[in-house]
């Protein structure tokens, strides 16, 4: 199986900053890397997709970049309501998911 | 706009059989090429998938829990299904079902809101 690695596992933020999420594959995985936000009691929302491509109906300030076993999700400019914890996920079978990265409020 | 909502009993008993159907709604589960997907999440832990199941009946599962798992497609209800047996309080979590939207590369959208099913006697 790929193993999925994020950090930092948290990350303390305000409103405004600009945040950086890493996530490392164990292998090569080209561009087959989706992004996650998840809050308490609700279900993961997709936001990146094919390591860049931006989910219909998520703000542009979120973005992601990548491809080979390194990938990165950035924040441009910190919302209250983007605090959440964070997946990324490869999807060579089986899928597998990173740890998670809980964002909270500084 | 599919809505995809999971159902089945919240409590069971170690060594039984955990069975879940996920109902799709707002299309047919047999239209286009998806894979139809289920994951689940222990308490306060990471996602993990379970396996997925293509319109025409193909099928893939975690080789961690392929022994005891199966997954079904009823086109005629617009549903799919989940059993996993022998189960043990370690499959306690929220067990949700979600829509691989391409079948080239996968990824989940949407998902259903999930399912807590505890294993207990």
């Amino acid at each position: 199986d790929i193993q999925m690695t994020q950090s930092p596992s948290s990350l303390s933020a305000s409103v405004g900053d600009r945040v950086t999420i890493t996530c490392r594959a164990s292998q090569t995985i080209s561009s087959y890397l989706n992004w996650y936000q998840q809050k308490p009691g609700k279900a993961p929302k997709l936001l990146i997709y094919a390591a860049s491509n931006l989910q219909s109906g998520v703000p542009s300030r979120f973005s992601g970049s990548g491809s080979g076993t390194d990938f990165t999700l950035t924040i441009s400019s910190l919302q209250p309501e983007d605090f959440a914890t964070y997946y990324c996920q490869q999807s060579y079978i089986p899928v597998t998911f990173g740890q998670g990265t809980k964002l909270e409020i500084k | 706009q599919v809505r995809l909502q999971e159902s089945g009993p919240g409590l069971v008993k170690p060594s039984q059989t955990l069975s879940l159907t996920c109902t799709v709604s707002g299309g047919s589960i047999s239209s286009g090429s998806y894979y139809w997907s289920w994951i689940r999440q222990p308490a306060g832990k990471g996602l993990e998938w379970i396996g997925r199941i293509y319109t025409r009946g193909s099928t893939n599962y975690n080789p961690s829990l392929k022994s005891r798992v199966t997954i079904s497609v009823d086109t005629s209800k617009n549903q799919f299904s989940l059993k996993l047996s022998s189960v043990t309080a370690a499959d306690t979590a929220v067990y949700y079902c979600a829509r691989v939207p391409d079948v080239f590369s996968d990824w989940f959208d949407p998902w259903g809101q999930g399912t807590l099913v505890t294993v207990s006697s």
